[in-house]
């Protein structure tokens, strides 16, 4: 079974720190990992993907395979950066299915 | 172009009750999804629709759970004799082939009094 693990409910830094999100998976095949983020009062919208490999908002995401993490992270983060982040896996012998994370929720001080 | 729409946004209702929620997906996006979010977890897949293609149920936690969608449009989830535990956000998504990004709807918040 494809899992995927967020340790972290909440984290909390201040303006101008770096900033980490952690998740981990469990999945036997090759996966394909997102990263889902939703700001207050807005919709869930993606945020990167790990096949393309770009930075969003100044986040950016490795898929370590032999670690099987997928972290976000963010060298400087600002208060606007503020959302619930939510790590998601496809996989599992279909390419549609999403597996979420259960969410963590960065709050970034001024 | 407009995005994923649900309705209702919220909904309250009796425990027993039948419920159905709508979601409109973007104009030519052929795969359509559901989830339902339960409060303070992440999302769960529910039903997949993809084109004319027979929907992928696996995800449904109970028979009385259904969903149809017309064609490439619409779509609705039923929940017939809603329970309290069916408490939750039902999230719908959609996508232009079934290997794009998921663009998701604000969801339905279903409370079961």
């Amino acid at each position: 079974a494809q899992r995927v693990t967020q340790p972290e409910k909440l984290l909390s830094v201040f303006k101008g720190a770096p900033v980490e999100l952690k998740c981990n998976y469990s999945y036997s095949g090759s996966p394909e990992l997102f990263w889902y983020v939703q700001y207050s009062r807005q919709r869930l919208q993606l945020l990167l993907r790990h096949i393309s490999r770009e930075s969003i908002k100044g986040f950016t995401a490795d898929l370590n395979k032999g670690e099987t993490s997928f972290h976000l992270k963010k060298p400087f983060a600002q208060e606007e950066d503020s959302a619930m982040y939510y790590c998601a896996l496809k996989g599992g012998g279909s390419n549609y299915k999403l597996t979420f994370g259960k969410g963590t929720l960065l709050t970034v001080n001024p | 172009g407009a995005g994923v729409s649900q309705s209702p946004s919220n909904k309250v209702t009796e425990k027993g009750k039948d419920v159905e929620l709508r979601c409109d997906p973007i104009s030519g996006h052929t795969a359509l999804y559901w989830y339902r979010q339960r409060l303070g977890q992440g999302l769960e897949f529910l039903i997949y629709f993809q084109g004319n293609s027979a929907p992928d149920k696996s995800g449904l936690p109970s028979d009385r759970f259904s969903a149809e969608r017309t064609g490439e449009s619409v779509s609705t989830l039923t929940i017939q004799r809603t329970q309290q535990e069916d408490s939750a956000v039902y999230l719908c998504a959609s996508s232009l082939t079934n290997d794009q990004p998921q663009h998701f709807g604000d969801g339905t918040r279903l409370s079961i009094l």
